[in-house]
């Protein structure tokens, strides 16, 4: 099994619509969740960070953690056609004086139509 | 220039040459990361550098050889790679090796073995 899980897509929606992405973990010990949003021939930029469990919001992104089922979403609201990109979850766990390894889902496409 | 710079931007090479990839950050970052992204597959760790001192190598085969003469730049020199070694290859700072939130990246290398 994985350590991390996310579906490949594409995932195709409208312009305007809410968009849910999701990754599942087994590691039980991560607590740093992370999405990142990669454009095509770019390298990936972080877009939210929670840590431990709960929601974040930031404008139209809405990052939810739910450590009892190993579960994180992004949601997007009125997604606009610049949002198109492939999004990939990370997370890792707490380190104390170490080097905290990321682990990264394999990222899901999406793209949002005019 | 701000942020992560990775030179070349695309670079094809024979399975008998030698070449070098250039990554260098402007953000006063302490530690820094080489990183492989296969289609379809997760972001796969490659090497780690804290304050210009190699912390992790994650398996990787000696046809790849890092380099860090200081906390600014990171070179992965590449000899007798082998086809299935094309990928992206992107380089990652952060202010921390102890942080694994807030990795800045590069626009990466696309590497092409023939």
């Amino acid at each position: 099994q994985k350590e991390v899980e996310q579906d490949p897509g594409p995932l195709s929606v409208p312009e305007g619509a809410i968009v849910s992405l999701n990754c599942t973990y087994s590691n039980s010990a991560f607590q740093y969740f992370m999405w990142y949003r990669q454009y095509s021939r770019k390298g990936p930029e972080l877009l939210m960070y929670t840590y431990s469990s709960g929601n974040k919001e930031d404008g139209r992104f809405t990052a939810q953690v739910d450590k009892s089922s190993k579960y994180i979403s992004l949601f997007i609201r009125d997604s606009q056609p610049s949002d198109s990109a492939t999004y990939l979850c990370a997370m890792s766990a707490q380190g104390n004086t170490g080097f905290q390894k990321l682990v990264f889902g394999t990222g899901t496409r999406l793209l949002v139509s005019p | 220039e701000t942020g992560v710079t990775q030179t070349p931007r695309h670079l094809v090479m024979g399975m008998t040459n030698k070449k070098s990839l250039k990554c260098e950050q402007h953000l006063g970052h302490n530690a820094m990361y080489w990183y492989k992204q296969s289609a379809k597959k997760p972001l796969e760790l490659m090497f780690v550098y804290s304050l210009e001192e190699r912390v992790e190598n994650n398996s990787v085969p000696s046809r790849f050889s890092p380099e860090c003469p200081n906390s600014s730049h990171l070179f992965l020199h590449l000899h007798t790679l082998q086809p299935e070694d094309s990928a992206l290859y992107l380089c990652a700072s952060s202010q921390d090796k102890r942080f694994s939130y807030g990795y800045t990246f590069g626009s990466g290398t696309r590497l092409t073995v023939v």
